[in-house]
């Protein structure tokens, strides 16, 4: 258990729907990333957030949104969504409070999303 | 631009036969290295990192990397593969920053009994 906890598990939807996925860092980690995981485009990183603030971002659509909150757990939105949005979405914390450099990703278990 | 390679995209190796993955990055400054893997279903857990010093890192469940700045390389290794093995390697390298990491696309494992 890599104390990444990421909700729900499974989520159906049809196209054109919009979906919040979750996920809650590990106690005192400021960093949370996202990344989708597809069979035909591997690991793909979408965006970073440090302490409730965006620092990077990767091959995010527009349709996607993401925030950190105060208590540092960061949902996704995914709207309009298309069937080829369907993937695992994985989220992943690092960086300590007060450790700013030698990050490492713990990863939490993913989303897996199914778009009708 | 930053980037990963792993050229194997599936290895069958035999239970108790030695392994090595490749891995080959592209990153102008001294990179932050990784290798993770994944079971079926599951999320990745790190097997291994490499910040700096000793080239020749050791990680969880046997398995060691080794990192050639010359090759831009970061190959895993394990002597002897038991068939729980069996899964999606990936390699990573990180940004100096901590704000971006970058995958490979993963070598799928498979361990003939």
């Amino acid at each position: 258990d890599s104390g990444v906890t990421q909700t729900p598990k499974h989520l159906i939807t049809a196209t054109g729907q919009r979906v919040t996925l979750r996920c809650s860092p590990r106690s005192g980690d400021l960093s949370v990333y996202w990344y989708q995981q597809s069979l035909d485009q591997g690991l793909q990183f979408l965006i970073h957030y440090y302490n409730g603030e965006e620092r990077a971002k990767g091959n995010i659509l527009e349709r996607f949104s993401a925030q950190q909150f105060p208590d540092l757990h960061s949902e996704l939105n995914l709207s309009s969504l298309e069937l080829g949005d369907s993937a695992l979405y994985f989220c992943a914390s690092s960086v300590p409070s007060g450790l700013r450099t030698r990050n490492e990703q713990f990863f939490g278990p993913g989303t897996r999303l199914t778009v009708l | 631009a930053q980037s990963v390679t792993q050229p194997d995209i599936h290895i069958t190796v035999s239970e108790g036969a030695s392994l090595e993955l490749r891995c080959n990055y592209s990153y102008g400054a001294t990179p932050y290295l990784f290798w993770y893997v994944q079971s079926p279903g599951q999320g990745l857990q790190l097997l291994l990192k490499y910040f700096s010093g000793d080239t020749l890192v050791q990680g969880i469940k046997g398995f060691e990397a080794e990192f050639k700045r010359s090759q831009s390389s970061f190959n895993l290794r394990k002597p002897s593969v038991h068939w729980s093995d069996a899964a999606e390697y990936f390699c990573a390298v990180g940004t100096n920053t901590g704000n971006q990491f970058y995958f490979g696309t993963g070598t799928s494992l498979t361990v003939i009994p």
